[in-house]
């Protein structure tokens, strides 16, 4: 079992629609990152939060300490949001950064 | 300018040829890393300098090595190229254990 798992591993939705993304870790956590690649292969870092909820514009994160668990959430989504969408936890106490497979949205017109 | 660069873009070689894969950020970060991506799998960290005197491996580490030239420079090579070796590499910056910035990707294929 991976230490991080993200679900789905592909998404597609239709322009408009609220989007969620998870994100499972088995381990202890300094932080948890989630990423955006782009088609072109580009990365992007989206958030980074060790407890609560974040927001920037239509994207909202999550996380639960407790539950070992994040979601990602996109409102309103629009076709410019197609994009992998990566999750990774800073391993509390190490350098370590663990990286999710990642979840392949594709959002149309 | 972009944050993080990365030279060459796209590189193609031959099995058994010495590759260098060059990094530069203008962030001032202190930490920098070479991760490697393969279809279906996650990012899988190579090598990782924390400054310009501290290099260490990273779980992939073998076949590689790295220079830290300078707090904004940070050199992965390949030793012999091999097939397998075949992946997007990036190259990330970070000050501490705060936000990554990832450089734009280096396609390699070795033939």
């Amino acid at each position: 079992k991976n230490e991080v798992e993200q679900s789905p591993q592909n998404l597609t939705a239709q322009e408009g629609e609220f989007i969620t993304i998870n994100c499972s870790y088995s381990v202890g956590i300094s932080a948890l990152h989630w990423l955006q690649q782009h088609p072109g292969g580009g990365i992007v870092s989206l958030f980074m939060l060790s407890s609560g909820k974040k927001k920037h514009g239509r994207l909202i994160a999550t996380i639960n300490i407790q539950e070992k668990h994040s979601s990602l959430h996109i409102t309103a989504s629009h076709p410019r949001d197609s994009a992998v969408y990566i999750c990774a936890v800073g391993a509390y106490g190490t350098y370590k950064y663990i990286f999710g497979t990642g979840t392949r949205l594709k959002v149309l017109a | 300018d972009a944050d993080v660069t990365q030279t060459p873009r796209n590189r193609i070689t031959k099995t058994g040829k010495r590759i260098m894969l060059e990094c530069s950020q203008t962030k001032g970060h202190d930490r920098m890393y070479w991760y490697r991506q393969d279809p279906g799998l996650g990012l899988r960290l190579i090598y990782y300098s924390f400054d310009v005197k501290d290099i260490n491996k990273g779980e992939i580490s073998d076949g590689y090595s790295v220079s830290r030239q300078a707090q904004a420079k940070f050199s992965l090579s390949l030793e012999s190229a091999i097939p397998n070796q075949t992946a997007l590499y990036f190259c990330a910056t970070s000050m501490g254990t705060g936000w990554f910035y990832f450089g734009p990707g280096t396609r390699l294929l070795v033939l």
